[in-house]
């Protein structure tokens, strides 16, 4: 079982605004990083440090945290933001990595 | 631009022992944590473990008794064994990059392996 606690499934009608939870004691002391991963692709990383995001992600991904809750946003979200989504962190000992179940991002 | 190229037998039987090598192409090898991570068919990612440039291995508790994590830094490449293998190792089996100043940030990834346990 995982640390980190992601809704299975999310849908969004094409254009408007989605957000993805990600839930796990870790995330009140241990910044969180987000990937996408397309059918048959590695998965990529849109968000680290709980907002950062890497050269070439486009700004309509953001990330936040509050407690023991992180979201990524989606923002007006395109027909190729379809895709899984896995949040990440340090476990609650702080030493050893771990990975939400994932969520299937729809888009409608 | 930084590429990590895996390869590696893709078939195994129950008991044997599992091999893959991760090669970083287009950048420095210090300074940075190397990753693998895997994926069950249909399946959530789940963390193997860790090593750092210097060779000091992290491996998730449940799976540390199998895994050895090592490092070649004269070819830039490291590496992954995982003994007693069963069919629930199967999976996609990946090697990542940890960013050296947020090694949780796993920024770039190799292609993937396909690894069936099988008798």
């Amino acid at each position: 079982s995982s640390e980190l606690t992601q809704d299975p499934a999310v849908s969004v009608a094409l254009g408007q605004t989605v957000r993805i939870t990600c839930h796990g004691d870790s995330l009140r002391t241990s910044y969180e990083s987000w990937y996408q991963q397309k059918p048959g692709q590695a998965p990529v990383l849109v968000i680290y440090d709980e907002h950062k995001r890497p050269s070439g992600i486009p700004d309509r991904i953001s990330g936040s945290s509050s407690g023991k809750t992180a979201s990524l946003t989606i923002t007006g979200a395109q027909a190729e933001d379809e895709a899984d989504y896995y949040c990440s962190s340090r476990d609650t000992s702080g030493d050893h990595l771990v990975f939400g179940g994932g969520t299937k991002l729809t888009v409608l | 631009q930084v590429q990590l190229q895996q390869w590696g037998a893709g078939l195994f039987k129950p008991s044997e022992t599992l091999s893959l090598t991760c090669t970083v192409y287009g950048g420095p090898f210090s300074g940075y944590y190397w990753t693998w991570i895997r994926q069950p068919p249909g399946k959530g990612l789940e963390w193997i473990g860790e090593i750092d440039h210097i060779g000091t291995p992290n491996y998730k508790p449940s799976l540390k008794s199998r895994v050895t994590m090592s490092l070649d830094t004269a070819k830039n490449q490291f590496s992954l064994k995982m003994n007693s293998v069963t069919a629930a190792d199967t999976a996609v089996y990946y090697c990542a990059r940890g960013n050296g100043d947020y090694p949780d940030a796993l920024d770039i990834w190799g292609q993937g392996t396909m690894v069936t346990v099988s008798s």
